[in-house]
């Protein structure tokens, strides 16, 4: 089983701010790897598939960056609305597995 | 639009089963593959069944490999999961999600339902 590790686990910023996340693979996962956004009481939202794709609808301060083990999810300039947790996903081999999760909080 | 609607969640005691449907509209849903999430405080996500778009590919996590099955029915554009044997450790909030980019089963996922509760305890 491939084990993804988010750090950090929370992240505090004031609005306007960078915030830079981070997953590593146990293994490598190639750029099959997807960064989801969570607020309380919803599912998760897809805003990055295979690495650096954004998707559809996901506004262009939201990027990825990463291949193999090391994968990063920044965003330029954080808006009131980004405050959440994310969480990454891989999809190299079964079974599918996802990361612990970073909560970007207001500071 | 697409939408995806679980139902079927309820409070069930350790043994019991249960099956969980998922009613999804606005996507050519033979060409997707389908998954179920779960989610709980202390684990976070977890990935526990996918099925191919024509059904007739399953995977399972091992944690519920042997009481669980994936299935679905094209023709309602539905997808289930039946829950047996059920422990603690199942209570979660199930969610159904669509597979992403099409012509995949290690997908990632591009719509959620909202989730359904299943709570099991005595």
């Amino acid at each position: 089983e491939i084990v993804l590790t988010q750090s950090p686990a929370t992240l505090s910023l004031s609005p306007g701010e960078r915030a830079t996340l981070s997953c590593r693979a146990s293994q490598s996962v190639s750029s099959y790897l997807a960064w989801y956004q969570q607020k309380p009481g919803q599912a998760p939202r897809l805003l990055i598939y295979d690495a650096s794709k954004r998707a559809t609808g996901i506004p262009a301060r939201f990027s990825g960056s990463g291949s193999g083990t090391d994968f990063t999810l920044t965003i330029s300039s954080l808006e009131p609305e980004d405050f959440a947790l994310y969480y990454c996903q891989q999809r190299s081999n079964w079974p599918l597995t996802f990361g612990g999760g970073t909560k970007v909080e207001i500071k | 639009e697409v939408q995806l609607l679980e139902s079927g969640g309820a409070l069930v005691q350790p043994g019991g089963s249960l099956r969980l449907s998922c009613a999804a509209s606005g996507f050519t849903f033979t060409t997707y593959a389908m998954t179920w999430v779960r989610q709980t405080p202390g684990k976070g996500l977890e990935w526990v069944s996918t099925l191919s778009g024509a059904g007739g590919t399953t995977y399972y996590a091992d944690s519920v490999k042997g009481r669980f099955t994936i299935s679905r029915d094209n023709s309602e554009n539905t997808v289930y999961l039946q829950m047996n044997s059920l422990r603690a450790e199942d209570t979660a909030v199930y969610y159904c999600a669509k597979g992403f980019p099409v012509g995949t089963y290690l997908g990632a996922f591009d719509y959620w339902g909202p989730g359904t509760l299943v709570t099991v305890s005595s």
